[in-house]
């Protein structure tokens, strides 16, 4: 099946850093999505891509649908204490039909030092 | 709170029991889904309803595992004669039909088997 490999797998940064992490598939997805996990809590989705080249933000973070759909990138401006937390991309290679299952990476562990 | 609710949060049982996890979806949410998640990976995803139909079912989901939504609301997942290999995170999530892709998670049940 498919899959989605994540990198940096951990990122250690300061407080008012920017941050970028991306996400690639060796085949091609038509939905992008990001999630974000604190520790003992269910995911958090953060943003939904629907289109190649498609660049979305929520506030801080931002993340795009890559050219050749193989790809996406978040980037978060100005680190907070509170981004802390393993950020997942999931993705869906279908373009219609009933499969709605999403396929998730290992996700990127941030830490932000205050 | 009007998002996703899963219970119980926690469950340690004895390696051959059986345990059942309920799943609440956001009340106008046609579809539900299950995943189960270890520690280190992402989601995996396992099956999934649309109203009281169970449309997919992933390899992972053995025999001694059954999921039911018998009025299209809420959603059971049951585990039969439990293994260790059976500890994980069991997530729920649920989305609108318009939005199928974008799907919103659970808290988790966490599943300790000793």
């Amino acid at each position: 099946g498919q899959q989605l490999n994540q990198s940096p797998q951990s990122m250690f940064i300061q407080e008012g850093e920017d941050v970028s992490m991306n996400c690639t598939s060796s085949s091609i997805f038509n939905t992008w999505l990001w999630y974000k996990q604190d520790p003992g809590e269910g995911p958090v989705l953060l943003i939904a891509l629907y289109k190649a080249g498609e660049l979305t933000s929520n506030g801080r973070l931002t993340a795009q649908f890559g050219i050749t759909r193989k790809d996406s990138f978040l980037n978060i401006s100005a680190s907070i204490p509170s981004d802390v937390g393993i950020y997942f991309c999931a993705g869906n290679p279908n373009s219609g039909g009933s499969n709605y299952k999403l396929t998730f990476g290992k996700g990127t562990l941030l830490t932000v030092n205050p | 709170d009007t998002g996703v609710s899963q219970d119980p949060r926690h469950k340690i049982t004895k390696r051959g029991q059986n345990v059942t996890f309920r799943c609440d979806p956001i009340s106008e949410h046609n579809r539900l889904y299950w995943y189960r998640q270890t520690l280190g990976q992402g989601p995996e995803f396992l099956t999934y309803f649309q109203n009281e139909a169970q449309l997919e079912k992933s390899r992972l989901l053995s025999d001694r595992f059954s999921a039911e939504r018998p009025k299209g609301s809420f959603s059971t997942l049951e585990i039969q004669r439990t293994e260790q290999g059976d500890s994980a995170m069991y997530l729920c999530a649920s989305s609108l039909s318009g939005r199928k892709y974008e799907q919103y998670f659970g808290p988790g049940t966490r599943l300790t088997v000793t």
